[in-house]
């Protein structure tokens, strides 16, 4: 089965700066998502990717599948991006499997 | 449209008793997962459910099991509650087709007492 490794598991930084959270699976996947979950518990998709780079906005994506790597990237962060981040990939590879999650990031962006 | 909703909200149970969580799947959904998430962690794959059957299952006990109705919403179920059952249980709703978003509900905070 999957294991997700994600880092850092904190990351403050001041308003503006740019932001790279990783995340490293263990398995052979279909796709990877990246999810934000803010204090209280709701948790929200940001993306899903099995190749190359998708842009959202200020958040970028992009998925290494030869080196099971993927990294999410802030740019020109604000204090309202302060939030959980985290990545998640199919339990066994499938696209359609429930989710294994990595342990978050936990950022703080300071006005 | 309706996003998933999870009821109830909050909930405090004591040691050994048993309870009921419900989730409805976003309009058009039809595959269920259900996640433990303890404090300060990253959820934790509980089950799966499709076409009202348990199609996969993460490393739980068998004190946690579940069901899925004809209408597509789905029940989880613990038995003989441990203090450790204490964790945010969250419901996501999706497609059964492959690289479909799972979209969440807002959970239910489960305290053990």
């Amino acid at each position: 089965k999957n294991e997700v490794e994600q880092s850092p598991q904190n990351l403050t930084a001041q308003e503006g700066e740019f932001i790279t959270i990783n995340c490293s699976y263990s398995v052979g996947i279909s796709a990877l998502h990246w999810l934000q979950q803010h204090p209280g518990g709701g948790i929200v998709s940001l993306f899903m990717l099995s190749s190359g780079k998708k842009k959202h906005g200020r958040l970028i994506a992009t998925i290494n599948i030869q080196e099971k790597h993927s990294s999410l990237h802030i740019t020109a962060s604000h204090p309202r991006d302060s939030a959980v981040y985290i990545c998640a990939v199919p339990v066994s590879g499938g696209g359609a499997d429930g989710l294994t999650f990595g342990k978050g990031t936990h950022l703080i962006i300071q006005p | 449209d309706a996003g998933v909703t999870q009821s109830p909200t909050h909930l405090i149970k004591t040691r050994g008793q048993q309870v009921t969580l419900r989730c409805s799947p976003k309009s058009g959904h039809d595959t269920v997962s259900w996640y433990q998430q303890a404090l300060g962690q990253g959820p934790q794959f509980i089950f799966q459910y499709y076409e009202e059957e348990e199609r996969q299952r993460g490393n739980f006990p068998d004190r946690f099991s579940g069901h899925q109705f004809p209408n597509y919403s789905s029940e989880l179920n613990v038995n003989a509650l441990l203090l450790g059952d204490s964790a945010l249980y969250l419901c996501a709703s999706s497609l059964s087709v492959s690289n479909q978003p799972q979209h969440f509900g807002d959970g239910t905070r489960l305290s053990i007492l």
